[in-house]
């Protein structure tokens, strides 16, 4: 079946970029037949979507953190990664990688990176 | 800045019902996109519950139903079980701010 891993770094400074990949296996990224995306969630609190891409290399950001973030595909990898830059304590949380499936729905999950930003 | 809201938690014995509610705006439910619903167990990822307002993936119990009128939607878990316990969230598109969009997110707690 279909699985997603994300891997990184789990400390980041504040003011550096925070670099995330999700390993995709049991489907090819170069099916075209979906969009990939990273979500996070913040200790404690709810989802936010950060963005997602197509086989093509073509995105789409949350607005409220478009001029951050980078979010491209490594087809030959059969990988997606997420940039986000200048972070801060704020952009501590747990990090998922996720399948957007039909009717625009996250039908399947990594199982989340925890990213601490702190000196 | 969650777009949907949801009651902070629910609350209800064994074997009841319980609704959780999703209310949005003419810009994302009232404008018809589809509403979506994730089950997130302590510790774990979500996992998708309810896809198009009433459709369950294979293998979640009938128990789990959705809704959607207007602007807002509905998941209900009837017949309650202690494993039901964990965090809800609905999700659906914003065509304002161009952006999937998720819920505030519900407690559910089995007493």
């Amino acid at each position: 079946q279909v699985q997603l891993q994300e891997s990184g770094p789990g400390l980041v400074k504040p003011s550096q970029t925070l670099s995330l990949t999700c390993t995709v296996s049991g489907d090819s990224i170069s099916s075209g037949s979906y969009y990939w995306s990273w979500i996070r969630q913040p200790a404690g609190k709810g989802l936010e979507w950060i963005g997602r891409v197509f086989t093509s290399g073509s995105t789409k950001y949350n607005p409220s953190l478009k001029s951050r973030v980078t979010i491209s595909v490594d087809t030959s990898k059969n990988q997606f990664s997420l940039k986000l830059s200048s972070v801060t304590a704020a952009d501590t949380a747990v990090y998922y990688c996720a399948r957007v499936g039909a009717s625009r729905t996250f039908d399947i999950w990594g199982q989340g990176t925890m990213v601490t930003v702190s000196s | 800045q969650s777009v949907l809201t949801q009651p902070p938690s629910v609350s209800g014995a064994p074997g009841q019902r319980v609704t959780i509610s999703c209310t949005g705006s003419s810009s994302n439910i009232g404008a018809g996109y589809d509403v979506h619903w994730y089950q997130q167990l302590p510790g774990t990822a979500p996992k998708l519950l309810i896809y198009d307002n009433t459709n369950r993936p294979s293998g979640v119990p009938d128990r789990f139903s959705g809704s959607r009128s207007g602007t807002s939607a509905s998941l209900a878990i009837t017949g309650l079980q202690a494993e039901d316990e964990a965090d809800y969230y609905c999700q659906s598109y914003d065509s304002s701010l161009s952006a999937y969009v998720f819920g505030t997110g519900t407690k559910v707690t089995v007493l």
